[in-house]
């Protein structure tokens, strides 16, 4: 079946460490996208890529980064220049600009220990 | 003012109540809308596409109002499994991040 696989599930970081979380599609969408969710609050974009080798800065991109070589991968990189990195991450995919809706991966959830 | 507002909730409505979700939007140039059931500690996932003529999934309806900028959703008969927070989507063609999405209203049916 095709869907949206977000690793690791669970994930703790030491205070000024690098960590990645993964996000491979095999939808074959063309747009992906990753969300930080923090407890009671809506869905805020960090970054977004429309294409291969292509991608844009959402809302709160500062402390992130990511890359986009494959069509199916889109990694998140939390840097250390985050200070507030715990929150639950997801990633999302489109086909159409979104137009028939988004598919969401079942999210990583990242905290600082 | 916030791009996409919804009732804050939350709502705690009794087995077989029927409860109705309110949302509003700020750009005009808004072309698709939906709805989203996020569980708690899981990813919002698709519960129904928002048309102009107004669609029904089961117990579930949606309504748009393009004029009023508004989008509502209406669950009767609700049952313990509806509990969750109900995400209401724009999606603005044209622009990068093309979904913007409310702050969600959360829903507990009580037996």
């Amino acid at each position: 079946d095709g869907g949206i696989t977000q690793s690791p599930k669970y994930l703790f970081r030491k205070e000024g460490q690098n960590v990645t979380l993964s996000c491979e599609q095999n939808l074959n969408h063309d747009a992906m996208y990753w969300y930080r969710q923090d407890p009671g609050q809506g869905l805020r974009l960090i970054y977004y890529s429309q294409i291969v080798n292509d991608f844009q800065k959402g809302d709160i991109a500062e402390g992130y980064s990511v890359s986009r070589e494959k069509k199916e991968s889109f990694p998140l990189t939390v840097t250390s220049a985050q200070k507030n990195p715990t929150a639950f991450y997801l990633c999302a995919s489109s086909i159409d600009q979104g137009a028939t809706g988004y598919t969401f991966g079942s999210g990583t959830r990242l905290t600082v220990v | 003012r916030k791009e996409v507002e919804q009732d804050p909730g939350p709502f705690n409505v009794p087995e077989g109540a029927t409860v109705a979700f309110n949302c509003t939007y700020s750009n005009s140039a808004s072309q698709s809308f939906f709805w989203y059931r996020q569980d708690c500690r899981k990813e919002p996932k698709l519960l129904m596409s928002v048309y102009s003529s107004g669609n029904e999934d089961g117990r579930f309806t949606a309504q748009l109002n393009r004029a009023s900028q508004y989008i509502s959703l209406l669950i009767r008969d609700s049952k313990l499994s509806d509990s969750a927070t109900y995400l209401c989507v724009v999606n603005i063609y044209n622009y990068g991040q093309n979904f913007v999405f409310g702050p969600g209203t959360r829903l507990s049916v009580l037996p």
